[in-house]
């Protein structure tokens, strides 16, 4: 099983749509989580930290189920510029470095 | 304040050529990370360097690539000789120190093409 794991898309959505990405991970004892942001032929940038009890960012919300292992990035009132690739990221259990999924892919159209 | 650099940003070769990336990261970041990211996969970690020490190779596979930190600030990645299956974009990262709440910044990366 892979240490994360994404839909990878795409999704294509209306601008002003809400969407929602789901992504798991498959060790418990991970603990720390990220979504990095990846536009075309582009280098991956820190879109935000997830922390335990959920966090927001402006139309950006975060959240981690421990329970069931899972992350969620939610994106409200789609902009076309949010447009990109979505990786989920999990930090190696052991090591200080990190695990990333193959990404999950967003068109939003005008 | 400048992000990480990265050269050449694109290269062709052949098969069984040998072929080396360069990576300068932010000044004062201590650690540094090499990633492969083929078409459609996201960036998996080859090797990771605290200073000019390895922390972590246990992705490179090092009967064909090599890198180095001799000096605790720019950083060499080779591939000697260079397989199809090697085609990615090799990114370089930085961050302050070693744990994984420090952010992460990556280069822009290198685009390699093996014929």
């Amino acid at each position: 099983r892979k240490e994360v794991e994404q839909d990878p898309g795409p999704f294509n959505v209306p601008e002003g749509a809400t969407v929602a990405f789901n992504c798991t991970y498959s060790n418990s004892a991970s603990q720390s989580f990220f979504w990095y942001r990846q536009d075309c032929r582009k280098e991956p940038k820190l879109l935000m930290s997830v922390y335990s009890s959920g966090n927001e960012d402006g139309r950006f919300t975060a959240q981690l189920n421990r329970a069931s292992q899972y992350i969620s990035l939610l994106i409200r009132d789609s902009k076309l510029s949010d447009s990109a690739t979505y990786l989920c990221v999990v930090n190696k259990v052991g090591a200080n470095n990190l695990f990333f999924g193959t990404g999950t892919r967003l068109t939003v159209i005008p | 304040e400048a992000g990480v650099a990265q050269s050449p940003r694109y290269k062709i070769i052949e098969k069984r050529q040998s072929v080396a990336f360069w990576c300068n990261p932010i000044s004062g970041h201590a650690t540094l990370y090499w990633y492969q990211q083929i078409l459609g996969q996201g960036p998996k970690l080859l090797i990771q360097f605290q200073n000019n020490g390895v922390v972590d190779d246990s992705q490179l596979p090092k009967d064909r690539f090599s890198a180095e930190r001799l000096k605790g600030v720019d950083s060499t990645l080779k591939i000697q000789p260079a397989k199809l299956e090697d085609s990615a974009v090799y990114l370089c990262a930085s961050s302050l120190g070693p744990g994984s709440n420090n952010e992460q910044f990556f280069g822009p990366g290198t685009r390699l093409t093996v014929l």
